[in-house]
């Protein structure tokens, strides 16, 4: 059974860093590609980060890039985002997903909650 | 990048009636390479993550029941289902995956009415 789960979430002050990780189980993480999607409260999905099964491919909506980095260690078999500069807009539950035979999310986490606030 | 533009916001369909959602992209999302539209449905009900319905605009996922239906090319896409059950209430997306920026619909909320 394909599971992602994510943690790493809190609590943190605008300006502030925060890393999320993303630990898969139940199939060959090497072998897949993997984004982040986040939520904000009330609001609907935003894509945010992509990365391919060996990382040689990475991409960033305009809304966190230069700030957001994507990274795995297929190793680990984990999925990361480092966060810095967090604003307050960047409050959202936030969601690793695999892809399936093409880029779309065939399996989500449950999501991490981010709140970024003084 | 590719902006995808959902109808209705909302809509409240009867149990048993047909609900159709609509999913328009700024720009075609159709390959010409393998002749495959890069668009895909998710179901959200309230706090879970979204759920995978039909990818390739119109293969539906295993599990997904069979009166869940996408069609359209191009730059429009449907989602349909057949009979509206209970179990169907939630908020549904579309996404596009053809450029890599895997922009989302704003979503459309399904009630019944």
């Amino acid at each position: 059974e394909v599971q992602l789960v994510e943690s790493g979430g809190g609590l943190v002050q605008p300006g502030g860093s925060l890393r999320l990780s993303c630990a898969a189980s139940g199939f060959t993480f090497s072998s897949y590609s993997m984004n982040w999607v986040r939520q904000a409260p009330g609001k609907g999905l935003e894509w945010l980060s992509y990365i391919s099964s060996s990382s040689s491919s990475m991409y960033y909506a305009d809304s966190v890039r230069g700030r957001f980095t994507i990274s795995r260690d297929n190793a680990k078999n984990s999925l990361y985002l480092q966060m810095n500069s967090l604003r307050a807009e960047d409050t959202a539950v936030y969601y690793c997903a695999r892809e399936g035979s093409a880029s779309y999310s065939h399996y989500w986490g449950q999501g991490t909650l981010v709140t970024v606030s003084s | 990048d590719i902006v995808m533009t959902q109808s209705p916001d909302s809509l409240a369909v009867s149990l048993g009636e047909r609900a159709t959602i609509n999913c328009k992209s700024s720009q075609s999302v159709l390959s010409r390479s393998n002749n495959k539209n890069y668009l895909a449905w998710y179901q959200q009900k309230p706090g879970q993550p979204p759920k995978l319905l039909i990818y390739w605009a119109s293969a539906r996922e295993s599990g997904v029941p069979d009166r869940f239906s996408g069609s359209g090319s191009g730059t429009d896409f449907t989602l349909t289902i057949s009979s509206l059950q209970a179990e169907d209430v939630a908020v549904y997306y579309c996404q596009q995956y053809y450029s890599t920026l895997y922009s989302f619909g704003q979503g459309t909320k399904l009630e019944i009415k």
